[in-house]
């Protein structure tokens, strides 16, 4: 079963305004982290936020924000006052308490128009 | 200061030849990965070692070998490739410790990526 489903796999945001990329996952496990990526055409993928499932408050780096709801499983990231610049793929993933590794969602396209 | 480098960045070859994918990291991290990312973006974990121990073998053919001298290095051979062997392969390192909460210090470093094209 895919634990990270990120359902929109493209999107248009206007250059300035905020968007919204869905991330929901499935665990049964307590203890858990949330992470999202950005992968620019030129292929690199960039750590953006990180989210503790134990972690009270939403996280935010800079202009990326993260719209944590626990009891929905959803790890929303918020990309305000867009800038061409983050046109990019971006991946929502998760770390379950007990495995080494990052499971990843299919990836949301964002382009921005000026 | 590369954090995570893999070489090469670009390799094309035929059908059924043997080819590697080196991969180092500078970072101090106990783990290493190597991801395959398919032509829809779609990012698979294939193997990870950590402290040069295999710990995770998903489904991959076995003409998929990892190799790691040491806790710095994770290569991966491939032998026969083949068409649907065509991909961008990443490598990552984090610091992972299983008895502890997750924390953003398992965050996942990863390599610029090799290209595969398989003719």
């Amino acid at each position: 079963a895919q634990k990270i489903t990120q359902t929109q796999p493209g999107m248009f945001v206007q250059e300035k305004e905020a968007v919204t990329l869905d991330c929901t996952y499935d665990t049964s496990d307590q203890s858990y982290g949330l992470f999202w990526y950005k992968q620019p055409s030129s292929g690199e993928m960039i750590f953006l936020i990180y989210q503790g499932s134990y972690d009270e408050q939403n996280a935010t780096e800079g202009r990326y924000s993260l719209n944590f709801q626990k009891a929905r499983k959803s790890a929303n990231l918020v990309i305000s006052a867009s800038q061409l610049g983050d046109s990019a793929m971006y991946f929502c993933a998760m770390r379950e308490v007990n495995d080494y590794k990052l499971s990843f969602g299919a990836g949301t396209t964002v382009t921005v128009r000026a | 200061d590369t954090a995570v480098s893999q070489t090469p960045k670009y390799l094309v070859t035929q059908m059924g030849n043997d080819k590697s994918i080196k991969c180092e990291q500078n970072l101090g991290h106990d783990t290493m990965y190597w991801y395959k990312q398919d032509s829809k973006k779609f990012l698979k974990i294939m193997f990870s070692y950590n402290n040069k121990e295999l710990i995770i073998n998903e489904t991959v053919p076995n003409r998929f070998s990892p190799k790691s001298p040491d806790k710095a290095h994770l290569n991966l051979h491939i032998n026969s490739l083949e068409l649907g062997d065509s991909a961008v392969y990443f490598c990552a390192s984090s610091q992972v410790r299983l008895a502890g909460l997750p924390s953003s210090y398992n965050e996942q470093f990863f390599g610029p990526g090799t290209r595969l094209t398989v003719l």
